[in-house]
């Protein structure tokens, strides 16, 4: 069965420090990788997906490495604003998920910036 | 245009109630997948469809929970005679068919259900 564990669980930054999150599955026959934001009472935004043949994707400030056969993932945001405060979700697909798509969560990292 | 939507927003239950949760998915999308989320942890797959055609019900948590989507768009999440420990946030994903980005999941708002 796969596991996906994020470290740290919470995380408080000053305003512009460049920071890493962690992701690690333990089945690496995964399809892909997704990083998700979540704010408070709020649904999940897709800030990346990456399919399992590549290594990282990158969407302005962020970046999101995969490490495929370690099981890892990090999301790397640059020079963070109290606007990214939010929880932050790494979510895989597994092959041999009987549904084919459904995705194993891990249990987020809360972030916090300080202006 | 919409992405996928869910009502009520917030549901109170009094235990041993009955609840029914919708969600309407983004049009066209063929694949709908229910999660919850207890308060501080990750979502957690329930059921998943294809279509009208539910493949995957393995996360249902007991019989007390069950879904449909009778004509492959909209779905209902039920849960009959709800208890404390189902008080939770109940999320609805769809994506597209298969192809480019088709595996990519587009989440609603959820809906947060207290059981009283």
């Amino acid at each position: 069965k796969q596991e996906v564990t994020q470290i740290p669980a919470a995380l408080s930054v000053p305003e512009g420090e460049n920071l890493v999150l962690n992701c690690s599955f333990t089945d690496s026959a995964i399809y892909n990788l997704q990083w998700f934001r979540q704010d408070p009472g709020k649904g999940l935004t897709s800030l990346l997906l990456i399919q399992s043949s590549q290594r990282e994707q990158t969407s302005g400030r962020l970046n999101a490495s995969l490490d495929k056969s370690s099981g890892r993932s990090t999301l790397y945001i640059a020079a963070s604003q109290p606007g990214d405060s939010a929880t932050y979700l790494c979510a895989v697909r597994t092959y041999y998920n009987n549904a084919g798509n459904m995705l194993t969560f891990g249990g987020g990292t809360r972030l916090m910036v300080k202006p | 245009g919409a992405g996928v939507s869910q009502s009520p927003r917030y549901k109170v239950a009094k235990r041993g109630q009955d609840v029914a949760l919708r969600c309407d998915p983004i049009s066209g999308h063929v694949s709908l997948f229910w999660y919850q989320q207890a308060l501080g942890q990750g979502p957690e797959f329930l059921t998943y469809f294809q279509n009208e055609a539910q493949l995957d019900k393995s996360g249902l948590p007991s019989d007390r929970f069950f879904a449909e989507r009778p004509e492959g768009s909209v779905s209902t999440l039920k849960i009959q005679r709800t208890q404390q420990e189902d008080s939770a946030v109940y999320l609805c994903a769809s994506s597209p068919p298969p192809g480019g980005n088709g595996y990519e999941q587009y989440f609603g708002p959820g809906t947060r259900l207290t059981v009283t």
